[in-house]
């Protein structure tokens, strides 16, 4: 069974870069050619799309948040990572990693979730 | 972007009831359209994908349908577990974009 688990530091600084390693199990990232995504939900908001990452590097970002975002893929560590800088409070939220389906992208495996909180 | 509508927001209802939740996108999808189920402090879970098609393991109770603009979810018999707030989704084009859900509380 396929299994994503978020990892990272519950609490960041505003104006630096928040971190976060998505680690898979149970299936390995460079195969099925999917891609893998990341969506985030502000407290008792609903879900926002941030991007996606294939295992080659290649990308789809969401252009409201494209400026700040960076995302890679560690195939020895069977990861992908999202980047996001100069954070301020209005990126406090849940961070769900996820993969995607090979025929119509929807998200058939996520995350537990991480709260990631941008505070002083 | 395409925005995803959906309606109503909260949705009242008692266990045995059949109940449809609506979403509406502001450009042609085609059948690029999914639908999850959240439940408070979990991450959503894929219930239905391509409009129609149900996730395995995702009871018949729930069904989809729709074509272009206009998408609707159907939850038959709703069980004490079905409460929950519900979101879909199009995966037509970049940004894929959600829905603002809906909540289906227990009337």
């Amino acid at each position: 069974q396929l299994q994503l688990q978020e990892s990272g530091p519950g609490l960041v600084q505003p104006s630096e870069t928040l971190s976060l390693p998505c680690t898979v199990s149970g299936g390995s990232i460079s195969s099925g050619n999917h891609y893998w995504g990341w969506i985030r939900q502000p407290p008792g908001k609903g879900l926002e799309w941030i991007g996606s990452i294939h295992y080659t590097g290649n990308t789809y970002y969401n252009p409201s948040l494209e400026s700040r975002v960076a995302m890679s893929v560690d195939t020895s560590k069977n990861q992908f990572s999202l980047k996001l800088t100069s954070v301020t409070a209005a990126d406090t939220a849940v961070y769900y990693c996820a993969r995607l389906g090979i025929g119509g992208w929807e998200l058939d495996y996520w995350g537990q979730g991480a709260l990631v909180t941008v505070s002083s | 972007d395409i925005q995803m509508t959906q309606s109503p927001s909260t949705l009242s209802a008692s266990v045995g009831d059949s109940v449809t939740i609506l979403c509406r996108s502001n450009h042609n999808i085609s059948n690029y359209l999914n639908w999850y189920q959240q439940k408070p402090g979990k991450a959503p879970q894929l219930l239905i994908y391509a409009v129609f098609r149900l996730q395995s393991g995702v009871p018949s109770t729930f069904s989809g349908s729709g074509s272009g603009t206009v998408f609707t979810l159907t939850i038959s018999n709703l069980q004490p577990e079905d409460f929950a707030t519900y979101y879909c989704q199009q995966t037509y084009s970049n940004p894929l974009t959600f829905g603002g859900g809906t909540k289906v509380e227990i009337k």
